[in-house]
């Protein structure tokens, strides 16, 4: 969905370093969310907000801390990747309490060496 | 715990035939159910929802099918085409933790021409 845009695309890296991927959306939105995606397994949810004073963890979040800029940015990162984090991340959003459905971005292909 | 889990992870199916994907799911609490298709390199798109007071909801050439009795939840396709080949997935919304979705791990569908 272009009104969810994400950068990178793409980022390969060492581990022990520090990575951040962000996320930017038109939609006006007011929830956004991180999740990550493995092969054979489903998105599962690593942070996630409601505005930009109320962040949550996810049912994953260790290893990663994120930062909520403004309504429409919600970056994610990882203070020192290490392999297993290798993954596809999708940053979602979400109109508000009453709205149901997620909307999200491209995705990043994260490789952690 | 939690889960949702598909039936079949790889369905083939022959160009204009009609698709029909399976999903279980584990929470009887949960209100709200959604289908996403995610094609190769790009985040998953809404294709359909449906809300626990239906049992059927019809889009354009997509038809949602919620069973309560027995928590299943399917897609069907119609004529189904090249472009749809796709991984699928569900999601539900657990009532009681209605700021998250859980997801499936994906069915792959498969259209031959």
């Amino acid at each position: 969905d272009a009104d969810v845009t994400q950068t990178p695309r793409n980022r390969i890296t060492k581990t022990g370093k520090r990575i951040m991927l962000e996320c930017s959306q038109t939609k006006g939105h007011d929830r956004m969310y991180w999740y990550r995606q493995d092969p054979g397994l489903g998105l599962r949810l690593i942070y996630y907000s409601f505005d930009v004073k109320d962040i949550n963890k996810g049912e994953i979040s260790d290893g990663y801390s994120v930062s909520r800029q403004a309504q429409a940015k919600f970056s994610l990162s990882l203070e020192s990747a290490i392999p297993n984090q290798t993954a596809l991340y999708f940053c979602a959003t979400r109109a508000g309490v009453w709205a149901d459905t997620q909307y999200f971005g491209p995705g990043t292909r994260l490789t952690v060496l | 715990g939690e889960s949702v889990g598909l039936h079949l992870p790889t369905l083939s199916v022959q160009e204009g035939d009609n698709s029909i994907i399976n999903c279980a799911y584990s929470n009887s609490a949960s209100d709200y159910f959604i289908w996403y298709k995610q094609e190769s390199g790009k985040g998953p798109q809404f294709i359909i929802d449906i809300r626990s007071n239906m049992d059927k909801r019809q889009g354009q050439r997509v038809t949602v099918l919620l069973n309560k009795t027995v928590k299943h939840l399917s897609l069907q396709i119609a004529a189904t085409q090249p472009g749809d080949s796709a991984v699928y997935f569900c999601a539900e919304r657990p009532m009681d933790s209605s700021y998250k979705l859980i997801f499936g791990s994906g069915t792959r569908l498969l259209v031959r021409p």
